[in-house]
Formats: structure tokens, sequence, C-alpha cells
């Protein structure tokens, strides 16, 4: 297909395991972000790469979070011992430029349920 | 502080008639405006956007509304159709490829 992909679509954890969360950018896209949307929110912005750089981080919620880009394609958004809050849908979004006008492409994103 | 503002969490139109859905936002840095659409289970689907330096841009049955001396932007949507149904996110960005800033949305139900 040719938009973002991002998998598991689901994924329950119990407090305190890991998860990891794929998404596959648009092909050749060069900017890819992640946000989490909680229950009756907007999507808040977690954290940025352009290319392989990891150029933002401002947005992660702890250090139990941690995301990568190494090859500048495929990211993996990672969070270590799960709590309740982190409960929500993680969504990846990729754009093809640099510009501002350029527009962000979502995946269906991975809601996550911590127990 | 949310510098994106939706303060409608919901609205039902009839079918046929103009959906208005209203954004305002409190950071002046913000250049660029984007709506979203987002059905259920799925990622948001880009709309259509205003750049600053407009007042107004429309695409076939959208239109959006960029009042920037109120910091207010607004969707409309005419004539409003059963499939328009769905949540809608206003987002800003300043300058760059910076990250979107989102509003909480405003969930659009067109009955028929």
């Amino acid at each position: 297909g040719a938009g973002v992909s991002q998998s598991p679509r689901y994924k329950v954890a119990k407090r305190g395991q890991d998860v990891a969360l794929r998404c596959d950018p648009i092909s050749g896209h060069v900017s890819l972000f992640w946000y989490q949307q909680a229950l009756g929110q907007g999507p808040e912005f977690l954290t940025y790469f352009q290319n392989e750089a990891q150029l933002d981080k401002s947005g992660l919620p702890s250090d139990r979070f941690f995301a990568e880009r190494p090859e500048g394609s495929v990211s993996t958004l990672k969070i270590q011992r799960t709590q309740q809050e982190d409960s929500a849908v993680y969504l990846c979004a990729s754009s093809r430029g640099l510009v501002s006008e350029n527009e962000q492409f979502f995946g269906p994103g991975t809601r996550l349920t911590v127990l | 502080d949310q510098q994106v503002k939706q303060n409608s969490p919901s609205l039902s139109v009839q079918e046929g008639r103009i959906s208005i859905l209203n954004c305002d936002y409190t950071n002046s840095m913000f250049d660029y405006f984007l709506w979203y659409k987002k059905y259920p289970a799925e990622g948001p689907t880009f709309l259509i956007s205003i750049s600053s330096i407009k007042d107004k841009n429309e695409d076939g049955r959208f239109t959006v509304f960029l009042n920037k001396s109120a910091k207010h932007l607004s969707l409309h949507i005419v004539p409003s159709q059963p499939g328009d149904s769905a949540v809608y996110f206003c987002a800003a960005r300043d300058s760059g490829n910076t990250p979107l800033v989102f509003g909480k949305g405003t969930r659009l139900s067109v009955i028929a």
C-alpha cells in the first residue's frame, strides 16, 4: 500500500511490560512524527525525525519512552515498564519534505491498553 | 494550556445544510493551519489547509476562513453529506517542518 502503516493495530500489555510499536512511513518521506492521542483528546506531539536524525523529542513524557529510526525509514517507539497512563492511541505521521506546507500523512495508529 | 481550541465537542447538521466548525488559537507564531478528518479506527486524514498570508482557501465543498486578528479559523462544509460525519481536528504549526498542535476535535453528525 502507499500509505503509512503501523503495527500492531492493538496491543494489550500488563503494567510493567515493555512494548514496541512500529511505523512504516510512505516511501521516500523524509520526516516522521509520533503523536499520542488520549481518549477524547487531540493528538499530542511526542517526537520528530528527519531521516535518521531525531531532531525533537521534547514531547516524550518520560525517559521510559524511546524512539528510533536507524536507517531513515521504519521507526519504532518503545515504551519501557508501561503504566496505565500510557494507554492511548499512538499515531505515526510522515511528510515528504522539510517545508511547512508539506502535509503530514497519518497511519491508522496503535491502540495501547495497559492493564 | 491549550494553544488550539475547539470549543464545540459536537455538532449536528441536516443533510444539504452548511456545517461550520470553529477553531481558536493563542500562539501568534502559528503561520500554517490545517483541518483533519478522522473516522473511527483510522488515522486523521488531511482535508484542507491555509497559510497565514491568506484569509480563505476553497476546495470543492470545503472552505477554510482565517481571521488572524481574532486568531480564529473556521471550516465550512456545504452542502453537508452523511459521509461527512466524522471527528474534525483543527491543527496549527509555526514556520518550518514543525510538529502539529491539535485541538480536541469536533464530532460532526450529518443527519439524512
